[in-house]
């Protein structure tokens, strides 16, 4: 099992350019979650999904756009990308029951917006 | 919403010193969750916490959850260079399954 990958690993925009992040998790998760990472600020959550066909707003979503059409892949778009979002993107994938809401985390997305 | 705050943000330490770090809820917790991140990685899961006052250990790392579940806490005995990284704490609580986290704490261990 690969567990959660993430395309592209490291790109360049310009601003005002759109990007599509490809999310993928082979575990037959429900949960999916988006998040940005820059210094000194954590794991912020842009958008998540319970499941196929529904996404919610997290912490930071302003900018973003997902999708969630099949179970296992999440897409998280940049529209008109601005250099705010230069930042570390992680993808991350949970099983729903249970008690444990532990998260899978993909390798990651570096993004540099110029 | 719920807040978790973690603190320190950084800790420098030498070869062989003990490192704990503190997470604090501004609701009650369902559950804690620990991760780590090493440098240019991404966060691996380390362990879940769900009882109240409960103690778990992996080796060196000792995790600790309060009585009243607001706070918790990570403890590392003789720390080791293998040990550098981030290491951050996510709660949930109110039902939902959605975590949040805490900004982490960097550890940096000088050999």
């Amino acid at each position: 099992n690969a567990g959660v990958t993430q395309t592209p690993k490291f790109r360049v925009l310009k601003t005002g350019q759109s990007m599509t992040l490809l999310c993928a998790q082979d575990m037959n998760h429900e949960y999916m979650y988006w998040y940005r990472q820059d210094p000194g600020m954590g794991l912020r959550l842009i958008h998540y999904s319970v499941g196929e066909g529904t996404t919610a707003k997290g912490e930071v979503p302003d900018g973003y756009n997902v999708s969630r059409l099949k179970k296992q892949n999440f897409l998280l778009g940049l529209e008109s990308a601005a250099p705010s979002q230069t930042s570390v993107y992680f993808c991350a994938s949970s099983y729903l029951g249970g008690r444990s809401e532990t998260q899978y985390f993909g390798p990651g997305t570096r993004l540099l917006v110029l | 919403g719920q807040q978790v705050m973690q603190i320190p943000q950084y800790q420098h330490v030498q070869e062989g010193e003990d490192f704990t770090t503190y997470c604090n809820s501004s609701t009650t917790l369902s559950n804690i969750q620990w991760y780590k991140q090493r440098p240019g990685g991404h966060p691996v899961f380390l362990i879940q916490l769900v009882k109240s006052g409960e103690v778990k250990k992996q080796k060196r790392l000792t995790f600790q959850f309060g009585e009243a579940k607001k706070n918790s806490s990570l403890h590392i005995t003789a720390t080791q260079t293998t040990d550098v990284g981030t290491y951050f704490c996510a709660g949930t609580s109110g039902g939902s399954y959605i975590p949040t986290f805490g900004r982490g704490t960097s550890l940096i261990v000088h050999p």
